[in-house]
């Protein structure tokens, strides 16, 4: 089967760093993907890493160590808006059209 | 940036009905999209990948029967819930992967609540 685990809740203040960390467990790798998701609304795509290394996309930078099976997202600067919660998300192991997703990390940014 | 929309947003309907809930993608062809289902405060599960002109497939565990599934273009996906029962109840949420667009992101429509009394 495939996983993809993450912290369930994480809290931090306003302006800080962030860090939200992914654990997954599959046979076959393409990638991983980053979502934002704020209540009651759809996921949006946040970032993507293939290879080895750190993306960078403003406040947002997201890491992947395929050797370790660990990726993270970096979140700088962080503003009340940032408040949501955070899915890491894997191409399945036998179809990369098709996507899993983690358990999802909520954010509370606090002022 | 690619756009998917949903429709209804919400729908409330009673025990042993039929819904359908439509997902476009409003300004590019999606080859493929998918149907996921969320829970409150819970990650999103796959429920089934709808290839144009061909049969869904569906996960372990989904009923094929209870959720049908239509693809009848580029643009347009259908789900519909047959026989909806109040555990239907749910955050539907489709999406889609653009034939041109950057093949590793899916675009996500803006989700259907439903509601079975």
């Amino acid at each position: 089967g495939q996983s993809l685990e993450q912290p369930s809740e994480v809290t931090a203040v306003e302006g800080a760093i962030v860090q939200i960390n992914c654990t997954y467990q599959t046979s076959g790798f393409y990638g991983l993907s980053w979502y934002q998701q704020h209540d009651g609304g759809a996921p949006t795509f946040l970032s993507y890493n293939a290879l080895d290394g750190l993306e960078e996309t403003g406040r947002f930078s997201s890491f992947l160590s395929r050797s370790d099976s660990y990726g993270y997202l970096l979140l700088q600067e962080l503003q009340m808006k940032d408040s949501a919660s955070y899915f890491c998300a894997a191409p399945s192991e036998d179809n990369f059209n098709k996507f899993y997703f983690g358990s999802g990390t909520k954010l509370n940014v606090k002022p | 940036g690619a756009v998917v929309s949903q429709h209804p947003s919400r729908v409330i309907c009673k025990s042993g009905t039929s819904v359908k809930i439509e997902c476009r993608s409003l300004d590019f062809q999606a080859t493929t999209m998918f149907w996921y289902r969320q829970f409150p405060k819970k990650s999103l599960m796959l429920m089934a990948t709808s290839n144009e002109g061909s049969k869904a497939t569906y996960e372990q565990g989904v009923e094929k029967d209870k959720f049908l599934i239509n693809h009848a273009s580029l643009t347009l996906s259908t789900l519909t819930v047959t026989s909806a029962h109040p555990e239907d109840s749910s955050f539907y949420i489709c999406s889609a992967r653009s034939r041109d667009l950057n093949a590793e992101t899916q675009y996500f429509g803006p989700g259907t609540r439903l509601l079975v009394l």
